[in-house]
């Protein structure tokens, strides 16, 4: 059973647009949340992250928001851009003992000019 | 400051067949992580180290899977006999410490193996 859920296996936004991506998960343990970033042929590279306390976390273009009682997350990217396409991981962990990162299957983000 | 390198980058080779992959971490990182990445799925964990030591490989299939990090630095996971289902993308990671939050790891490239 998968325990971090992205329910949209793809998203297509015109530049200059929001981009919206959603993050659903089931485990209320977890702690700390986070963004990664895929190109093709590369490893992911860590984007953003939430802790659980707060509810929103800004940097950039990047904001992610955290509604725990509904066990759900989002990424939004202002203003989007053709640089941003590529495959985005959610990812959640617990801040006691070691980090474990469980991920979800991903969104793949496509933005035209 | 080079990231953490990975070889073979593509493995190709037939069911029954050992393969193996092999990680460098960044320099001066403690904690190196081996996931597996199935097609359209997330990665998943297979087995985490704290120098040494295998401090979480419950999800490893013990029975073809082997990894070793001597020295505590570099590191190789070896599947013997690879099997069909294995065709997947092998992902090594680190950060300075296992208690760090996961933002603070990073990813290789991957080596994608096609078993045939």
């Amino acid at each position: 059973d998968q325990q971090v859920k992205q329910n949209s296996p793809s998203l297509s936004v015109q530049e200059g647009r929001i981009s919206i991506l959603n993050c659903d998960y089931t485990n209320s343990m977890f702690d700390y949340f986070l963004w990664y970033k895929k190109y093709p042929a590369e490893g992911p590279t860590f984007l953003i992250s939430i802790s659980s306390i707060k509810d929103k976390n800004e940097d950039g273009r990047f904001t992610v928001f955290l509604n725990k009682s509904a066990k759900h997350l989002s990424l939004h990217i202002v203003p989007s851009q053709p640089g941003d396409s590529a495959v985005y991981f959610c990812a959640a962990s617990f801040t006691s003992g070691y980090s474990t990162l469980t991920f979800g299957k991903g969104t793949m983000l496509l933005v035209s000019p | 400051e080079a990231g953490v390198v990975q070889s073979p980058r593509y493995k190709i080779i037939e069911k029954k067949q050992p393969v193996a992959f092999w990680c460098n971490p960044i320099s001066g990182h403690n904690t190196l992580y081996w996931y597996r990445q199935n097609l359209g799925q997330g990665p998943e964990l297979l087995i985490r180290y704290e120098n040494e030591e295998a401090v979480d490989d419950s999800q490893l299939p013990k029975d073809r899977f082997s990894a070793e990090r001597l020295k505590g630095v570099d590191s190789t996971l070896k599947i013997q006999p690879a099997e069909l289902g294995d065709s997947a993308v092998y992902l090594c990671a680190s950060s300075l410490s296992g208690t760090s939050r996961g933002g603070e790891q990073f990813f290789g490239p991957g080596t994608r193996l096609t078993v045939l």
